[in-house]
């Protein structure tokens, strides 16, 4: 079975400061790992993904299979980062057939 | 490209009723998946079609079904409603199921059973 733990449900920081989404995943297979965010009065949307590496609105994420951890990082949060972000995970392979697991979610306060 | 649609926005039932869910993908999006969200139990996959077919499913009871219709919109039944049903139903879709296809989220259904 898979599962994916965000240890914090709420996370506080003021402007300017890094902030760091903590992301822990089980799974006996490959997985492939999301972070999707939704910002207030607004759906659910993807911010990035394991496999494209990418850095998307100064945001990073990298997989560390020893730890089983998947991070979202940013050295200097903004205030319109303000939101709940929620880790997934996707087996790997092609036979996921459109399955995500997701983390309960963690929602981020960036303070002016 | 217009995103993902889903009808009704709002729905209250009583217990015992049966209620359908419609979602409208993305055009050209073949895959369609299933949410449950409630403040309890976060997301929870439902059921994930392709092609008419049902290739998943989660851990729900048969009162959740749904189907696929050939222009790829779904809808999702619950039959036999109880006061634990009440929930965001979120529908997603994408290109094709997979690691490599993002999966654009719906405003999602609120579904209130009393």
């Amino acid at each position: 079975a898979q599962r994916v733990t965000q240890p914090e449900k709420l996370l506080s920081v003021f402007k300017g400061a890094p902030v760091e989404l903590k992301c822990n995943y089980s799974y006996s297979g490959s997985p492939e790992l999301f972070w999707y965010v939704q910002y207030s009065r607004q759906r659910l949307q993807l911010l990035l993904r394991h496999i494209s590496r990418e850095s998307i609105k100064g945001f990073t994420a990298d997989l560390n299979k020893g730890e089983t951890s998947f991070h979202l990082k940013k050295p200097f949060a903004q205030e319109e980062d303000s939101a709940m972000y929620y880790c997934a995970l996707m087996r790997a392979g092609g036979t996921s057939y459109g399955k995500l697991t997701f983390g309960q979610g963690t929602i981020l306060t960036v303070h002016p | 490209k217009a995103g993902v649609t889903q009808t009704p926005r709002y729905l209250i039932k009583t217990r015992g009723q049966q209620v359908t869910l419609s979602c409208s993908p993305i055009s050209g999006h073949r895959s369609v998946s299933w949410y449950q969200q409630t403040p309890g139990q976060g997301l929870q996959f439902l059921f994930e079609y392709f092609s008419e077919t049902q290739r998943n499913k989660g851990n729900f009871p048969g009162r959740f079904s749904g189907r696929q219709f050939s222009n790829s919109r779904s809808e999702m039944n619950v039959s036999t409603l109880e006061l634990g049903d009440s929930a965001l139903y979120l529908c997603a879709s994408s290109l094709v199921a997979g690691v490599s296809n993002e999966q654009f989220f719906g405003p999602g259904t609120r579904l209130t059973v009393l």
